[in-house]
């Protein structure tokens, strides 16, 4: 079974300061997807990479997936505060037709 | 363009009754999803349907089941609720089936209590 593992759960950081989330995955999967999602709203859709090496940035995020370490990265440069979020990164299942998702990593940015 | 639509937005509902949600997908998309997110278990996979059909199913209990339209729409309904049913029931939309390389639409979800 996929499993999907995130960390850190929690992050609360400066603004201005640089981090990174980590999303590592049990089995092979070659679709690595990260989702944004603000208290009591849905899924927002943020990068889908669809092979090893891809990189995408948005603003200032920037997710990258290296299928062979089984693990997707989503670096957060000189956070504000309308970052804060909870972030998930989701696998796509054996079958290609599902998402497994992690626990979500849950952002405060503060002044 | 309409996003997808998710009715009712909340509902509440003591045990043992049963409950039905509903799901437009954006016009055009032939997938739905459907997952079912909580404080402990997260987020998780309950069902897809593809051209009527139910092509995929979760983890879930039998009292966890769903259809879709001919006009792409989708129901799901579950039986018999029980206390840990509470969840946000999210609808995800897709042209084709599962995410692929667009990823899900999804939509705002439906906010089930039980009490």
């Amino acid at each position: 079974e996929l499993k999907v593992e995130q960390n850190p759960l929690f992050l609360s950081m400066q603004e201005g300061k640089n981090y990174t989330i980590y999303c590592n995955y049990s089995t092979t999967s070659d679709r690595l997807y990260w989702y944004r999602q603000d208290p009591g709203k849905s899924l927002e859709s943020l990068f889908v990479l669809l092979s090893n090496g891809a990189v995408k940035q948005e603003g200032r995020l920037m997710a990258s997936l290296d299928t062979k370490a089984r693990l997707s990265t989503l670096h957060i440069t000189a956070a504000v505060h309308d970052l804060s979020a909870t972030y998930f990164c989701a696998a796509a299942s054996n079958s290609g037709y599902a998402l497994n998702f992690g626990k979500g990593t849950s952002l405060l940015v503060t002044p | 363009k309409a996003g997808v639509t998710q009715t009712p937005r909340y509902l509440i509902k003591t045990r043992g009754q049963q409950v039905t949600l509903s799901c437009s997908p954006i016009s055009g998309h032939r997938s739905v999803s459907w997952y079912q997110q909580t404080p402990g278990q997260g987020l998780q996979f309950l069902f897809e349907y593809f051209s009527e059909t139910q092509r995929n199913k979760g983890n879930f209990p039998g009292r966890f089941s769903g259809r879709q339209f001919s006009n792409s729409r989708s129901e799901m309904n579950v039986s018999t609720l029980e206390l840990g049913d509470s969840a946000l029931y999210l609808c995800a939309s897709s042209q084709r089936r599962g995410p692929r390389g667009y990823g899900y639409t999804f939509g705002s979800g439906t906010r089930l209590t039980v009490v």
